[in-house]
């Protein structure tokens, strides 16, 4: 069964660096999304991703943010300056429609700890 | 603003019982939900969907309940086990056609054998 990969599974990381978490969609997937879920808390929407541009975003998703697609596989979210807030479960999501949001298919997710 | 929650933050039960893990959200326009299952270690996996226009969908061994009424969502788990035990979260969407979701806080269901 085809399924999402992040790497890594855990990343520790400095306040004030940048971090790049990748994600590999399934791959007949055309809709890509980031959520994360600080713990203990519920998982939120930060951004959805079609056809190399962003879709929509949420008030998390600020300029310290940003998403590419970089080739034909991966998709990726930047974290440029990490704060401690931003410690979290960070997963991400493919489909293939956008109007099926049953049919989001997650990963595993990536830990990020900010120290 | 409005959200969703879960009344219930554990539900233990035993193998072979039924479960009921609920949910009550407070927007009126919500037309779309879903229950999620995370087991440890994992993302968010769907489980079963309902549209505002139903009260009641079946799946294998799940069945989710809408009462529009009260605001309130359920999910029964029939016959539970032990690979059951995750933490189960509702999520709704105001518009069935949109991406985002917000989810509930969620409920650990453990399944003791």
């Amino acid at each position: 069964e085809p399924e999402v990969t992040q790497t890594p599974s855990h990343q520790v990381t400095q306040m004030g660096q940048e971090v790049i978490l990748r994600c590999v969609p399934i791959s007949n997937h055309l809709y890509f999304y980031w959520y994360r879920q600080i713990l203990g808390q519920k998982v939120e929407f930060l951004v959805s991703f079609y056809n190399n541009e962003i879709s929509e975003k949420s008030e998390i998703f600020d300029d310290q943010f940003s998403v590419e697609r970089p080739d034909g596989s991966n998709f990726t979210l930047k974290i440029r300056s990490t704060k401690l807030e931003d410690s979290a479960m960070y997963f991400c999501a493919s489909s293939e429609y956008r109007d099926r949001v049953s049919e989001q298919y997650f990963g595993p997710g990536t830990r990020l700890t900010v120290t | 603003g409005e959200s969703v929650g879960l009344h219930l933050p554990t539900l233990s039960v035993q193998e072979g019982d039924n479960s009921i893990i609920n949910c009550a959200y407070s927007n009126s326009a919500s037309d779309y939900f879903i229950w999620y299952k995370q087991e440890s270690g994992k993302g968010p996996q769907f489980i079963i969907d309902i549209r505002s226009n139903m009260d009641k969908r079946q799946g294998q061994r799940v069945t989710v309940l809408l009462n529009k009424t009260v605001k309130h969502l359920s999910l029964q788990i029939a016959a539970t086990q032990p690979g059951d035990s995750a933490v189960y979260f509702c999520a709704e969407s105001p518009n069935s056609g949109y991406s985002t979701l917000t989810f509930g806080k969620g409920t650990m269901l453990l399944v003791s054998p």
